[in-house]
């Protein structure tokens, strides 16, 4: 166990809903990132939190937007979905240059 | 951009055999890997990691080597196990500035562990 826990572990949404995932960041880390895995492939960079500021974003639309509180837990959230945003959403806590370690993810259905 | 791939798509060994996963990176500034096991329905779990300054970094039944001269990567498993059967994800890190934490991935290697 990583001591990252992502909430819920399953989630079916309907096209242009909103949606909001959450995670906990294993105790002492301070980043946290979320990833993108769509299927048979590998993740994919959306962006990154450090000290609840933004530290980086990958190339996803501002659609994908996300928060990091004071107690280094984040939220992920993602306006207008778009069926090809169903995907496995890893959260990944670190310190900003050490290793990142994964929660079991968010399977996220878009219908 | 930064591109991380690997050579086979997928791996079959015996039980009690070795195993070498191998990993091709393109960004030659990059400073940091992590080789990560992901089992069907799970998260990436953390396997080893090894810093640009070394070319080899042992763990329990793993050995990481990395040939910076190639750009490559590679990940020993030592007598493997049914339980090692997962994909196998090498990730890398670029220095410094925005890029700083965020890892790049490459598509991964399916091990199937037979007895």
């Amino acid at each position: 166990e990583t001591g990252v826990t992502q909430s819920p572990t399953h989630l079916i949404k309907t096209r242009g809903q909103q949606v909001t995932l959450r995670c906990s960041s294993q105790s002492g880390h301070n980043t946290v990132s979320w990833y993108q895995q769509a299927l048979g492939q590998g993740p994919q960079f959306i962006f990154q939190y450090y000290r609840e500021e933004e530290n980086g974003r990958g190339n996803f639309p501002p659609r994908f937007s996300g928060l990091q509180f004071p107690n280094y837990s984040s939220e992920l959230n993602v306006n207008a979905l778009e069926l090809d945003d169903s995907a496995l959403y890893l959260c990944a806590s670190s310190y900003p240059t050490g290793a990142a370690f994964f929660g079991q993810g968010t399977r996220l259905t878009v219908v | 951009g930064e591109s991380v791939g690997l050579h086979l798509p997928t791996l079959s060994v015996q039980e009690g055999d070795n195993s070498i996963i191998n990993c091709a990176y393109s960004n030659s500034a990059s400073d940091y890997f992590i080789w990560y096991k992901q089992e069907s329905g799970k998260g990436p779990q953390f396997i080893i990691d090894i810093r640009s300054n070394m070319d080899k970094r042992q763990g329990q039944r793993v050995t990481v080597l990395l040939n910076k001269t190639v750009k490559h990567l590679s990940l020993q498993i030592a007598a493997t196990q049914p339980g090692d059967s997962a994909v196998y994800f090498c990730a890398e890190t670029p220095p410094g500035g925005s890029t700083l934490g965020r890892l790049y991935f490459g598509r991964g290697t399916q091990l199937t562990v037979w007895p």
